[in-house]
């Protein structure tokens, strides 16, 4: 199992370029999650979607944005790149929440903006 | 609004000693916990994670966590901590849709 695939894991943007952080999971999960962390900060999460179609805003969605086309894909996009977002980048994902499953998560991708 | 809280920034400890990391949450309905460890260079590993029935939770590692809900509180505990726990820990909440994580406590085991 490929489980949550992230792309790139690692991008150095220049301030004001634009990117797309790829995640994809084959796991056929509902729910999709974008993470991001900063030392000391712990995981602030950016936007969730439960399903194709749907998505809302987590604790910091300011500077990005997501789609949901299909259930196995959810890219986060960064319009224009600010050094505030330099930072570890997670997705992850899970069955429902009332399943009781667990939530998987991609290796990170590492974005720095200069 | 779902907030976590873990109180411990820095825990340092010696090999042997006993562990424990307190996290509370705020979030009015029913919620899933979870604690999260990553290893210096790694993604996050799930230690062990809270549904339903018995509030004491066993993980991997040896590590378990109590569920207390009137003080709204998931603490993990360790008997015996080794080098190898070095890392860094997360306490996670999950209510209606969202999964919120704590600010993390980053554990230095010495030898």
């Amino acid at each position: 199992n490929a489980g949550v695939t992230q792309t790139p894991k690692f991008r150095i943007l220049k301030i004001g370029q634009s990117m797309t952080l790829q995640c994809t999971q084959d796991m056929n999960h509902n729910y999709m999650y974008w993470y991001r962390q900063d030392p000391g900060m712990g995981l602030k999460l950016i936007y969730y979607s439960v399903g194709a179609g749907i998505t809302d805003k987590g604790e910091v969605p300011n500077g990005y944005n997501v789609s949901r086309s299909t259930t196995e894909d959810f890219p986060l996009r960064l319009e224009l790149a600010a050094p505030s977002q330099t930072s570890v980048y997670f997705c992850a994902s899970s069955p429902p929440t009332e399943t009781g499953n667990t939530i998987y998560f991609g290796e990170g991708s590492w974005l720095t903006v200069v | 609004a779902q907030s976590v809280s873990q109180h411990n920034h820095h825990v340092i400890l010696s090999e042997a000693a006993s562990l424990e990391l307190g996290c509370n949450y705020s979030y009015g309905g029913t919620v899933n916990l979870f604690w999260y460890v990553q290893y210096p260079g790694q993604h996050l590993q799930l230690l062990l994670k809270y549904f339903s029935g018995d509030p004491l939770v066993k993980g991997i590692k040896g590590f378990e966590a109590e569920f207390i809900k009137s003080k709204f509180s998931f603490n993990l505990r360790k008997p015996s901590v080794q080098w190898s726990d070095t890392a860094e820990y997360f306490c996670a909440v999950r209510g209606y849709n969202k999964l919120i994580f704590g600010a993390g406590t980053r554990l230095a085991v010495h030898p």
